[in-house]
């Protein structure tokens, strides 16, 4: 079956910019996690949903980072006013059920702010 | 401070032998422990796993090894092949159910 796709696969914001970066899960998965990763480190994890429930957002970095998933199938990670700092891939994942399950991740997006 | 460390980035292996690559963490709260495999512009792909109960786990030729008394988790493939070149990443896993890498380490394996 299909896996994690994300869009766009490349984005290229100016600085002040607002960017909203699109993940679809796997069909039937339940968890879906965000995780930016930058140049030469590891993913580093931003906001966790069940369904459509945010568990967990404490990896966000500012309140320029917003995400959700309404139907608690397709996720937006929104970014507002766009930073040089906020250059990163972003990698959308998910899971039929979040604790000691594999997490399926997709390509990523990766975001450049100029 | 880094929770998990990846303290080679990089490894250099020929075709056939065995390459070994380490991953230290600092919690002993942790008690899921991954292992997964980048290439240039794809996500990460699931490698193996194996949880706190185990010392061991093995899937074809690939080997995650436990040592939980010193905090250390390796990854050991045999006969490794050029197809296996890539970057590695260990994660360990709470349960809070987010997975915590580490800094990853870039594997050649050369002819």
């Amino acid at each position: 079956g299909a896996g994690v796709s994300q869009s766009p696969r490349y984005k290229v914001a100016k600085r002040g910019q607002d960017v909203a970066l699109r993940c679809d899960p796997i069909s039937g998965h339940v968890s879906l996690f965000w995780y930016q990763q930058a140049l030469g480190q590891g993913p580093e994890f931003l906001t966790y949903f069940q369904n459509e429930a945010q568990l967990d957002k404490s990896g966000l970095p500012s309140d320029r980072f917003f995400a959700e998933r309404p139907e608690g199938s397709v996720s937006t990670l929104k970014i507002q006013r766009t930073q040089q700092e906020d250059s990163a891939v972003y990698l959308c994942a998910s899971t039929y059920s979040g604790t000691y399950n594999e997490q399926f991740f997709g390509p990523g997006t990766r975001l450049t702010v100029l | 401070d880094q929770q998990v460390k990846q303290n080679s980035p990089s490894l250099s292996v020929q075709e056939g032998r065995i390459s070994i690559l380490n991953c230290d963490y600092t919690n002993s709260m942790f008690d899921y422990f991954l292992w997964y495999k980048k290439y240039p512009a794809e996500g990460p792909t699931f490698l193996i796993s194996i949880s706190s109960i185990k010392d061991k786990n093995e899937d074809g030729r690939f080997t995650v090894f436990l040592n939980k008394s010193a905090k250390h988790l390796s990854l050991h493939i045999v006969p490794s092949q050029p197809g296996d070149s890539a970057v590695y990443f260990c994660a360990v896993q709470d349960n809070t159910d987010k997975l915590i890498f580490g800094t990853g380490t870039r594997l050649q394996v050369f002819p």
